[in-house]
């Protein structure tokens, strides 16, 4: 399954909503879409899991959904320390597979 | 606090193999999750390489299968990555990573180390 990510960079300011979009090239089963959160020299961060699910710790201004082949992560309100990569990765089918990211950048 | 940490040569010949273990320390290998490693090409995304499970029974990309194996050390709480036939294209921060064993559902990788740099160079 092939993740496509858009925009690939989104530049925007801190209180701002962010929408990140993930179009897969065939549907996702049972929404075992996630997203990553990664700043510069760190691991990738587990934010969403099943779609909509928020992991462990995660802040509610990062919401995700969608199912079939269309996902979105909406960062409501962003913090400065939110700028940084987000990639989704699908765990339905293997081969795992990751999007290409979008940059979230002021 | 279960942390996973990387270690290996960050600098291995074209040809020869590359060889990276990840030990598991705040936790037992022998847990129910799969033992992951993924990999991040330079100004590209992840790539999903393969996992194992504590007892055996690894799976991996079909891209990378003629040339990887990951295997598990329950002794020393590690496991471990080999890369055959390593070119230039291989170059990359390797993360070793685990995911919670499927039951009536399955999530994602939950936990990274914080990767190496491998170079391959002559």
């Amino acid at each position: 399954i092939v993740l496509t990510q858009s925009p690939g960079t989104l530049s925007i300011s801190p209180g701002e909503r962010a929408t990140l979009s993930c179009r897969a090239s065939q549907s996702v089963s049972s929404s075992y879409l996630a997203w990553y959160q990664q700043r510069p020299g760190q691991a990738p961060r587990l934010l969403i899991y099943g779609a909509s699910s928020r992991a462990t710790g995660i802040p509610d201004r990062f919401s995700g959904s969608g199912s079939g082949t269309d996902f979105t992560l909406i960062i409501s309100r962003l913090e400065p320390e939110d700028f940084a990569m987000y990639y989704c990765h699908q765990y339905s089918s293997s081969p795992f597979t990751f999007g290409p990211g979008t940059k979230v950048d002021i | 606090q279960v942390q996973l940490q990387e270690s290996g040569p960050g600098l291995v010949k074209p040809s020869q193999t590359l060889s990276l273990t990840c030990t598991v320390s705040g936790g037992s290998i022998s847990s129910g999750y799969y033992w992951t490693w993924i990999r991040q090409l330079p100004g590209k995304g992840l790539e999903w390489i393969g996992y194992t499970y504590h007892n055996g029974y690894p799976h991996y990309n079909p891209a990378l299968k003629t040339r990887v194996a990951i295997s598990v050390d329950t002794s020393g709480n590690q496991f471990s990555l080999k890369l055959t036939s390593v070119t230039a294209a291989d170059t990359a921060v390797y993360h070793c990573a685990r995911a919670p064993v499927c039951s009536s559902d399955c999530y994602p990788f939950d936990n990274w180390g914080q990767g190496t740099l491998v170079t391959v160079s002559s």
